[in-house]
């Protein structure tokens, strides 16, 4: 079945560092990207979305281009804030196949060091 | 704009109860969505309501069930509780001819 693969963290970075954290996927269909944030005692939070292949997403600073040829959705940001202190989800949801739910990587817990 | 409403925010119960979560969807949506999550781990899909039916339904036991409200509000209900069933029980709402889903706040269901 379809599946989300992120990297193990957690990642600690110090402010105005460079954040990568990477995501691939393994979908039957043509499933759209997504990621999420959870900020500590919170639900989720849509960061941004591609919904096909080259397609980039970019808010708050945060960018991830959804790759067909690696089947990837790294999510990257150029100077991380303490803000920014928060658990990313990858997720993918193939609207087609399955009317859209969702499915989730494990996360990837962010802290940034003053 | 109200968002995604969850209810109760907290709730402790013991093993072999039941329990019921109340969502209501952001305005303008008409398909609701649970999902568990699990301490440490991603959210999991329960099941997907629209139209007052159950549309799809993930990986879990028939104790876990749901129902949709005309004014598309949802319950998600927990028979026979479980240690294991311990986690934040998240709503999500979505247009049906949408695929962004937009969370709640979530329930923090805990089963001694």
């Amino acid at each position: 079945g379809d599946s989300v693969t992120q990297m193990e963290g957690p990642v600690t970075l110090s402010e105005e560092a460079f954040l990568t954290i990477n995501c691939t996927y393994t979908a039957t269909g043509y499933p759209s990207l997504f990621w999420y944030v959870q900020y500590p005692g919170e639900g989720l939070q849509l960061l941004l979305k591609a919904t096909k292949a080259d397609d980039k997403g970019s808010n708050k600073g945060f960018e991830a281009t959804y790759r067909k040829e690696t089947t990837s959705f790294h999510l990257e940001k150029g100077s991380v804030q303490v803000s920014d202190s928060a658990v990313y989800f990858c997720a993918l949801s193939d609207y087609g196949g399955s009317q859209g739910n969702l499915i989730f990587g494990k996360g990837t817990k962010l802290s940034v060091k003053p | 704009d109200a968002g995604v409403t969850q209810s109760p925010t907290h709730l402790i119960k013991t093993r072999g109860q039941q329990v019921t979560l109340r969502c209501s969807p952001k305005s303008g949506h008409d398909t609701v969505s649970w999902y568990q999550q699990a301490l440490g781990q991603g959210p999991q899909f329960i099941f997907q309501y629209y139209e007052e039916e159950e549309r799809q339904r993930g990986n879990f036991p028939d104790r876990f069930s749901g129902h949709q409200f005309p004014n598309y509000s949802s319950e998600l209900n927990v028979n026979a509780l479980l240690l294991g069933d311990s986690a934040l029980y998240l709503c999500a709402s979505r247009k049906t001819t949408q695929e962004t889903q937009y969370f709640g706040p979530g329930t923090r269901l805990l089963v001694l």
